[in-house]
């Protein structure tokens, strides 16, 4: 089962910051947080991850809260382009590194 | 530097047939994971195989099966198709130890 929970679906206005939410309160201490994409029915295309710091690169940022228990991914800029199902997924440092995607969000870019 | 490869794009199969989907990782990916994706679902964990074995399964039954040849590549294999193994399968790749996956455009399989 997966160990995150996200909203189903959320609208952002084109141009402006999209705030995707994620929660996965049962977070052990060597789990990473990474996010995915999947624009329609193409592969998922990975965006970014932490531990317990937030990131930042070219696509996003990710802020994480200081108890890890959640974390926003921000598009600040979002395009028409940026239309996906954006997944959250915890992933161990160590042991077995398979992805375990829940449902997602769908974030809809509206012009 | 080309990124993972699937081929086919598309197959269709009968009910009862094999299908054979393949997928080449990102040179220097020694791992391999399949996922099943069905029409407007998530994406459902298969196999994982790193440097040639495999490491992990997800629950389906033993009639997917597959393997990690020498140079990486691997097969996923689907004995006695059923309707609803109709889906978007997805193969990613992965540098051993990273978790940082990076996925193909995967094989449309469609039984009739």
């Amino acid at each position: 089962d997966a160990k995150t929970t996200q909203p189903p679906s959320m609208d952002c206005a084109e141009g402006r910051a999209a705030n995707l939410p994620c929660n996965h309160s049962t977070i052990s201490g060597n789990e990473y947080v990474y996010w995915y994409r999947q624009i329609h029915s193409q592969g998922p295309q990975y965006i970014i991850h932490g531990l317990k710091n937030n990131e930042t690169n070219e696509m996003a940022s990710l802020i994480i809260t200081e108890d890890r228990k959640s974390s926003t991914l921000i598009l600040p800029h979002a395009t028409l382009r940026d239309t996906a199902v954006y997944y959250c997924i915890v992933i161990p440092t160590s042991g077995t590194y398979k992805y375990i995607f829940g449902t997602g969000t769908r974030l809809k870019v509206l012009a | 530097e080309a990124g993972v490869t699937q081929s086919p794009t598309h197959l269709i199969k009968t009910r009862g047939q094999q299908a054979t989907l393949r997928c080449s990782p990102i040179s220097g990916h020694t791992s391999v994971y399949w996922y099943q994706q069905a029409l407007g679902l998530g994406l459902q964990f298969l196999l994982w195989y790193d440097e040639g074995e495999e490491r992990n399964r997800g629950n389906f039954p033993p009639r997917f099966s597959g393997r990690q040849f020498p140079n990486y590549s691997s097969e996923l294999n689907v004995n006695a198709l059923e309707l609803e193994d109709s889906a978007l399968y997805l193969c990613a790749s992965s540098v051993s130890g990273l978790k940082e996956a990076f996925f193909g455009q995967g094989t449309r399989l469609t039984v009739v």
